[in-house]
């Protein structure tokens, strides 16, 4: 089945430093969702990408989603220590269910 | 409430006995999954209701596995002769439903899960 790799798996960045995650596949995605998961908590809804070569911005976060559809990456400028959790990408069903199929995920932690 | 609420919070059981987890959705939504979460990973998904349909349930792991949402709303979520490798948080989402043209895709809401440990 469809299989979405992340990486890196964690990352330690001084607070100040900024800090990216990459988002890769195989095979096409149809739309990828982030999500940011902080310790103990449940993912929450970040942002959606839906279009080949789509840039978002959050304030310090951009999203970024591959002119092939086959990869996303999320960067953050200037980290700060409320950006402490994990950030997944995930990719959305084409079925009716619109399942997500997450990646495993890129841990962050700052130091203060 | 505001959110998806999910019950219990914790549950120990031994090895073989039968677990029931319950989801509350957010109000209106008509998608609900459920997602099982290991150590370390990311969410993977169990089971979608569209209402009180089970439309897909191609991620559940064994027949041991059981989902129901018989009114479109509340939801649970049974597992039958526990073993240690059922040790997970499962997360319960819930959606809206948009025509867009076609189903657009919403974001999903989370609980905070039931952490689940098989002794």
């Amino acid at each position: 089945g469809q299989q979405v790799m992340q990486i890196p798996q964690y990352q330690h960045v001084q607070e100040g430093e900024d800090f990216t995650t990459y988002c890769n596949s195989s095979t096409t995605l149809s739309n990828i969702q982030w999500y940011k998961q902080r310790p103990g908590g449940h993912p929450v809804f970040l942002i959606q990408l839906v279009k080949s070569g789509e840039v978002k911005k959050q304030k310090r976060l951009t999203f970024q989603f591959g002119e092939a559809k086959k990869n996303s990456s999320l960067h953050i400028t200037a980290t700060q220590t409320t950006d402490v959790g994990t950030y997944f990408c995930a990719d959305i069903s084409s079925g009716s269910a619109r399942q997500l199929t997450f990646g495993s995920g890129t841990q962050l932690t700052v130091l203060p | 409430g505001a959110g998806v609420s999910q019950s219990p919070r914790y549950k120990v059981a031994k090895r073989g006995q039968d677990v029931a987890l319950r989801c509350d959705p957010i109000s209106g939504h008509v998608s609900l999954f459920w997602y099982q979460q290991a150590l370390g990973q990311g969410p993977e998904f169990l089971t979608y209701f569209q209402n009180e349909a089970q439309l897909d349930k191609s991620g559940l792991p064994s027949d041991r596995f059981f989902a129901e949402r018989p009114e479109g709303s509340v939801s649970t979520l049974k597992i039958q002769r526990t073993q240690q490798e059922d040790s997970a948080v499962y997360l319960c989402a819930s959606s809206l439903q948009v025509w867009t043209g076609g189903w657009g895709n919403q974001p999903q809401h989370f609980g905070d899960g039931t952490r689940l440990s098989i002794l």
